[in-house]
């Protein structure tokens, strides 16, 4: 397996955009995770998925950001409008039993 | 309710010296425990996790932890560091039954000093 897939890798766009950002889980896996990595925050669970159904969207920080699992092997997190604040590192991971595996991440920058 | 607790956001160690990395947790259920370690513009990858077996847990790289529950500690310790071990550490808490989130702790910037 490939592992935790996301895209893109970097995306700079300009405030107000609508940005969305892609995840392919690893198969057979069940749960998926969205988080953000900023410098101030750390590590922030934005929200998850089991069995494609979301579980916990209480880190979503606003209603600027949606995500959707429209089936077992894709997820989206979108963001709209874009804001400047929004710029981080966004991860996607996913898990089986108790243990995450993360993707690469998208470094996200809103100008 | 989890956290964890990372204490000190940055450590500095020489190369061959004995690398400790403190994470506390607080969780009102068992623990599931975590290490993570973090190379510059990656993801995430598991170095170790204690899931109720054995307290002393062994990972990759020479990495291992323990699991204390008298202290809620679960340290990160390797006897010997390499530069390679420069990077950012992660210690994370997840329930055993019910919800798998991860809550991860702030984080702790190793650096291997020649």
């Amino acid at each position: 397996d490939a592992g935790v897939i996301q895209s893109p890798r970097h995306e700079v766009t300009e405030m107000g955009q609508e940005v969305t950002l892609r995840c392919k889980p690893i198969s057979g896996h069940n749960s998926l995770f969205w988080y953000r990595q900023t410098m101030m925050r750390g590590l922030e669970l934005l929200i998850y998925f089991n069995n494609n159904v979301p579980i916990d969207d209480s880190g979503m920080p606003e209603d600027r950001f949606s995500a959707k699992m429209p089936n077992a092997s894709f997820s989206t997190l979108k963001i709209q409008p874009s804001e400047p604040r929004d710029s981080a590192v966004y991860f996607c991971a996913s898990s089986s039993v108790r243990e995450a595996f993360f993707g690469q991440g998208t470094r996200l920058t809103v100008v | 309710a989890q956290s964890v607790t990372q204490l000190g956001s940055h450590v500095s160690v020489s190369e061959g010296a004995l690398v400790l990395l403190r994470c506390n947790y607080s969780s009102s259920v068992p623990p599931y425990l975590f290490w993570y370690v973090q190379y510059p513009n990656q993801g995430l990858q598991l170095l170790l996790k204690y899931t109720s077996a054995a307290t002393l847990v062994k990972g990759i790289n020479g990495f291992e932890a323990e699991f204390k529950k008298s202290e809620t500690s679960f340290h990160l310790t390797k006897p010997s560091a390499h530069m390679s071990d420069a990077a950012e550490y992660f210690c994370a808490v997840s329930r055993i039954q019910g919800a798998q989130k991860l809550v991860f702790g702030q984080g702790t910037r190793l650096t291997i000093n020649p």
